[in-house]
């Protein structure tokens, strides 16, 4: 699976959108985009996924670019209750043997404040 | 609830000893997925059953085992344990093998092994 390379941290105010970037210069075109969070010692929580269409969803909105290296999540109003570590995940769906794992990074550290 | 069941959520035991974790995926899943998150490795895939049979394997230890059973349950036993194996234990499940593009995995709320 690609790898994946985000920022340790960011920050966004209670309210305002939050734009979580994410590089996968190494995505093959069979291969999506996955969003995980995981709220403080919590189970991780799916939250989108694509493979080169924008997608949107109840949590989030997921900007594709067109040569498919890099993505954002978008949270549109960020509450407290989204700050969390947010991990990009770049999976394959075509069979083989890494497909039925997710290899998580470190991800991004998001912090909402008031 | 995510619906993926993990037992005991908290668990204490002693260097040498032996404990089993226990995973209920959710209902209409076949695929169970194992998870160990320690301070300094983050999130790392150990194994994955379907159905009864293992699919994938990751970093597990040789001391660590696991099993799927006719009702899909999920067991990982680890044995003779280290002060290392202190950490986090997800279970995660999926309707197939893994490869579905219609949605993610669903993981449990985690059991938190402490080895004093």
């Amino acid at each position: 699976d690609a790898k994946t390379t985000q920022p340790t941290s960011m920050d966004c105010a209670e309210g305002r959108a939050a734009n979580l970037p994410c590089n996968h210069s190494t995505i093959s075109g069979n291969e999506y985009v996955y969003w995980y969070r995981q709220i403080h010692s919590q189970g991780p929580q799916y939250i989108i996924h694509g493979l080169k269409n924008n997608e949107t969803n109840e949590m989030a909105s997921l900007i594709i670019t067109e040569d498919r290296k890099s993505s954002t999540l978008i949270l549109p109003h960020a509450t407290l209750r989204d700050t969390a570590v947010y991990y990009c995940i770049v999976r394959g769906h075509a069979g083989g043997t890494s497909y039925g794992k997710l290899t998580f990074g470190q991800g991004t550290i998001l912090t909402v404040h008031p | 609830d995510s619906g993926v069941t993990q037992t005991p959520k908290h668990l204490i035991t002693a260097t040498g000893q032996r404990v089993t974790l226990r995973c209920s995926p959710r209902s209409g899943d076949l695929s169970v997925y194992w998870y160990q998150q320690s301070l300094d490795q983050g999130l790392q895939f150990l194994i994955q059953y379907y159905n009864g049979e293992e699919r994938a394997k990751g970093n597990i230890l040789e001391r660590f085992s696991a099993q799927q059973f006719p009702d899909l349950h999920s067991e990982l036993n680890l044995s003779s344990l280290e002060l290392g194996d202190s950490a986090l234990y997800f279970c995660a499940s999926s309707p197939g093998l893994g490869a579905e593009t219609n949605y993610g995995y669903t993981f449990g709320s985690g059991t938190r092994l402490t080895v004093v």
